[in-house]
């Protein structure tokens, strides 16, 4: 079965810190891998996505991800983070038509 | 392109009532999706359409919800009666499925639903 783990429900950094977001996935065939941003009150906003190829993927907001076979991963990415980036993240599979999100990770900013 | 836009943005009303979510996709995506988003149960996907016809229902909670979608550019989402654990914030997504694989879903802002 395909699934999607987030780990961490929360996570805190500093402003100018580096961000990193997990997400490790599980799929029998080759994955298309998304990750969601959610601020608050708001739906949820296509951050990037992988479906074939360079496995580094960048997206808006300076966030990128890799893939990582081996690993299973599709982690998130900022070298330094900014009081904007406080939101709700998404990472999600493709199976089907339909997506599988994960349980979403709320990130902090620390001043 | 205006995006995906839901109608109304909050709604409260009583138990019993019966409640109607509207959603316009993106124009050309050929994909819609409603979602159900609660604290405790994180974002939920209740139905699925594809070409405007549902591909799969097995997320919706009970028959008292139902979904339609008579055009490429409109759907539904109707809740008779509603209750207050219906109390939820409801998204609609759309997409454009494509053979090279999927593009992404495109979210509007939401629901706000409050049964009281």
């Amino acid at each position: 079965a395909q699934s999607v783990t987030q780990l961490g429900s929360h996570v805190s950094v500093s402003e100018g810190a580096l961000v990193l977001l997990r997400c490790n996935y599980s799929s029998s065939v080759p994955p298309y891998l998304f990750w969601y941003v959610q601020y608050p009150n708001q739906g949820l906003q296509l951050l990037l996505k992988y479906t074939t190829g360079a496995t580094l993927v960048k997206g808006i907001n300076g966030f990128e991800a890799e893939f990582k076979k081996s690993e299973t991963s599709f982690h998130l990415t900022k070298p330094s983070a900014h009081m904007s980036d406080a939101a709700e993240y998404f990472c999600a599979l493709n199976r089907d038509d339909k997506i599988i999100f994960g349980k979403g990770t709320r990130l902090h900013i620390l001043p | 392109d205006a995006g995906v836009i839901q109608s109304p943005r909050h709604e409260v009303t009583e138990m019993g009532q019966e409640v109607t979510l509207r959603c316009k996709p993106i124009s050309g995506h050929n994909s819609l999706f409603w979602y159900r988003q609660t604290m405790m149960r994180g974002l939920e996907l209740l139905i699925y359409f594809n070409n405007n016809v549902p591909i799969d229902d097995s997320g919706m909670p009970e028959d008292r919800f139902s979904a339609k979608m008579p055009n490429a550019s409109f759907s539904t989402l109707k809740i008779q009666p509603s209750e207050p654990r219906d109390s939820a914030v409801y998204f609609c997504a759309s997409s454009l499925l494509v053979v090279q694989g999927p593009w992404g879903q495109f979210f509007g802002p939401g629901t706000r639903l409050t049964v009281l």
